[in-house]
């Protein structure tokens, strides 16, 4: 299947800092990537939707200027963190779709904010 | 009522056991299912596609039933290695994933 990577893997900041985790696709292009978020024993809540060359499209109660995305080319788009609290520490999964549907997870990146 | 629901789990069974999770959804309008797999602290990896006329796998066997609004999954043969957390996921309007939280599956030997 098609690859989706992520960095970093894992991150911890001190509260107040901003942290960019790096969504890329690989071996595809899209003009469509995702950015989910996932906390302890819950399910992967929608978090953006990053559409290369244009504004994302935020989900209800995600904070736009608080998570900043920017999808500059069809293989990369990034997740700024303002300002992390601890709050923000959770599992922060970015996706990508080749195709019509089907979705390709990156392998997640881990955030703790002291 | 949620988009996407699950029962938590976990399933306990034993290996070679048959396993099979149900998973509701709201919305009539959803278009596209799916299961993925998720490990612990690993990303969710597509498993199957979930067709109407239902499909299979290997051990895997997808049904949709669009007028209960549920799918389906079973596990034939369970294997230690299929100790996972399998999480449904449906797309309606603009083809955004939605996900359920999840079922727990443990085989043991």
């Amino acid at each position: 299947g098609a690859v989706v990577s992520q960095h970093p893997s894992w991150v911890i900041c001190k509260s107040g800092t901003s942290v960019k985790i790096e969504c890329r696709s690989l071996d595809f292009q899209a003009t469509t990537m995702f950015w989910y978020r996932q906390f302890p024993k819950q399910s992967l809540m929608l978090m953006a939707t990053s559409n290369e060359g244009s504004k994302a499209t935020y989900e209800q109660g995600v904070e736009k200027d608080k998570f900043l995305i920017n999808h500059a080319s069809l293989t990369l788009s990034t997740l700024t963190v303002t300002s992390a609290h601890p709050e923000d520490s959770s599992f922060y999964i970015c996706s990508a779709r080749p195709g019509a549907e089907t979705q390709y997870f990156g392998p997640g990146t881990r955030l703790l904010v002291l | 009522r949620k988009e996407v629901e699950q029962d938590p789990g976990p399933f306990n069974v034993p290996e070679g056991a048959t396993v099979a999770f149900n998973c509701t959804y709201s919305n009539s309008a959803s278009q596209s299912f799916f299961w993925y797999r998720q490990d612990c602290r690993k990303e969710p990896k597509l498993l199957m596609s979930v067709y109407s006329s239902g499909n299979e796998d290997g051990r895997f066997t997808a049904q949709l039933n669009r007028a209960s609004q549920y799918i389906s999954l079973l596990i034939r043969d369970s294997k230690l290695s299929d100790s996972a957390t399998y999480l449904c996921a449906v797309t309606s309007g603009y083809s955004t994933l939605t996900f359920g939280k999840g079922t727990m599956l443990l085989v043991s030997p």
